[in-house]
């Protein structure tokens, strides 16, 4: 079974700082992906950041980057120069390389900006 | 873009009482999810289905069921409500069906709707 971690319920950050979020994630599977999905408050659900296991390199989106640390089953988010607007729940998410297409999530990060 | 509606932004519904959820999506998509989201347990998922009339459980079945009559549309069916299901249920889709499983295509999420149940 595939579980994630998010040990982090709650954090601030001052805007324009950089703040980031920590994951970890239990797994038998060689190759996964991973991904960060951001719920502002009472807005959808979006995809922040994918990153595929067999890929080294980590993954980097405009101000948003990640940490993937294979071997140490680790995933964390940076939020560079962080605004206002990325204050939102924070949800860390595993999806196997075969088989369903379901994501395991963790219990989620509450980010605030603080301006 | 991709849209996902649901239903009801907010329901309240009595225990004992058949309550059906609602979701759409307008993107030909062939897999639909349902989750339930809770303070301090993330997303949990409750059933999902990669085709028409297809349906898989998740990890949190019990208490619930669903129907897919048509591609676009994935109900989500209490067949007699408990207030320990009182939550905010998300639906979700994806592209490819199972067998193409492995391109990793992220999820689209629907707005939530948070039931009540007393």
């Amino acid at each position: 079974a595939q579980t994630v971690t998010q040990s982090q319920p709650e954090m601030s950050v001052q805007e324009a700082e950089t703040v980031t979020l920590s994951c970890t994630y239990d797994t038998s599977e060689n190759n996964y992906y991973l991904f960060w999905y951001k719920q502002p408050p009472s807005r959808q659900m979006i995809l922040v950041i994918r990153q595929e296991a067999y890929k080294q390199q980590n993954a980097t989106e405009n101000r948003f980057s990640v940490n993937f640390q294979k071997a140490a089953k680790s995933f964390s988010l940076k939020i560079s120069d962080s605004q206002l607007g990325d204050t939102a729940m924070y949800f860390c998410a595993f999806m196997k390389h075969t088989g369903a297409n379901n994501l395991f999530f963790g219990t989620g990060t509450r980010l605030t900006v603080i301006p | 873009d991709v849209k996902v509606t649901q239903s009801s932004r907010y329901l309240v519904k009595r225990t004992g009482e058949k309550v059906f959820l609602e979701c759409v999506q307008d993107m030909d998509h062939e897999n639909m999810f349902w989750y339930r989201q809770d303070p301090g347990l993330g997303l949990r998922l409750i059933y999902f289905s990669y085709d028409v009339k297809m349906k898989e459980k998740g990890d949190i079945p019990e208490g619930y069921s669903v129907s897919r009559e048509k591609k676009e549309r994935f109900s989500l069916i209490l067949e007699s409500a408990s207030t320990n299901q009182t939550s905010m249920y998300l639906c979700a889709s994806s592209p490819l069906g199972r067998l193409l499983a492995g391109t990793g295509y992220e999820q689209y999420f629907g707005p939530g709707t948070r039931l009540t149940v007393t």
